[in-house]
């Protein structure tokens, strides 16, 4: 049973373009969330973060949204850039006492030039 | 310059071994962990681990085995137990597994079956 879900594989966009990822979750107990950055072969690095109590969250051109009705989150990069190339993965984690993260399947982002 | 090591960076395993990949951090953190990604999957936690001389089951937990004799050190056996462990692994570390905050995540090892 998939707690974290990222619904769209891949994503294409035009360097300049803005990027939209899309994450949704099921465990009401998550409460803090996460994206983080994969090159092939490599760790996953950490791109931003959103506690439950805030519904946005923004470093330079990454701003990530937070809609806890709707159990949705998603990233916006704006302006893409092909450096910008890269899986995404979204992570959650819960107020259970254990909070080693659950990650989403990735949607692998392609900006063209 | 503070990281996390992950070696070998290809590993391969013959029916029937138990292979060791090794996990290094020195960033002195408490917490350290294992997942696998497998293609088109997200990362799933193998184990994890708090403090020195203890660590806990994830969610995929049969089939491997770890230890944590020192803070820095978290090393992952997969035992031949294990049926399906090609995959690439992924080290990790952090401040406490209690509280909000992000992994720190080493370059990863690649297991394939011989």
């Amino acid at each position: 049973d998939q707690q974290v879900k990222q619904n769209s594989p891949s994503l294409s966009v035009q360097e300049g373009r803005i990027s939209i990822l899309n994450c949704d979750y099921t465990n009401s107990m998550f409460d803090y969330f996460l994206w983080y950055k994969k090159y092939p072969a490599e760790g996953p690095t950490f791109l931003i973060s959103i506690s439950s109590i805030k519904d946005k969250n923004e470093d330079g051109r990454f701003t990530v949204f937070l809609n806890k009705s709707a159990k949705h989150l998603s990233l916006h990069i704006v302006p893409s850039q092909p450096g910008d190339s890269a899986v995404y993965f979204c992570a959650a984690s819960a107020n259970t006492g254990r909070r080693a993260l659950t990650f989403g399947s990735g949607t692998r982002l392609q900006v063209q030039p | 310059d503070g990281g996390i090591t992950q070696s070998p960076k290809y590993l391969f395993r013959k029916e029937g071994q138990n292979v060791t990949l090794s996990c290094e951090q020195n960033l002195n953190h408490d917490a350290m962990y294992w997942y696998r990604q497998d293609p088109g999957q997200g990362l799933r936690l193998i184990y994890y681990s708090q403090i020195v001389n203890d660590f806990q089951k994830g969610d995929i937990a049969e089939g491997y085995s770890v230890s944590r004799e020192k803070k820095e050190s978290f090393p992952l056996t997969v035992t031949s137990a294990q049926k399906n462990p090609t995959a690439f692994y992924l080290c990790a570390s952090s401040w406490s597994v209690a509280t909000n905050e992000k992994l720190f995540f080493g370059s990863g090892t690649q297991l394939s079956v011989l």
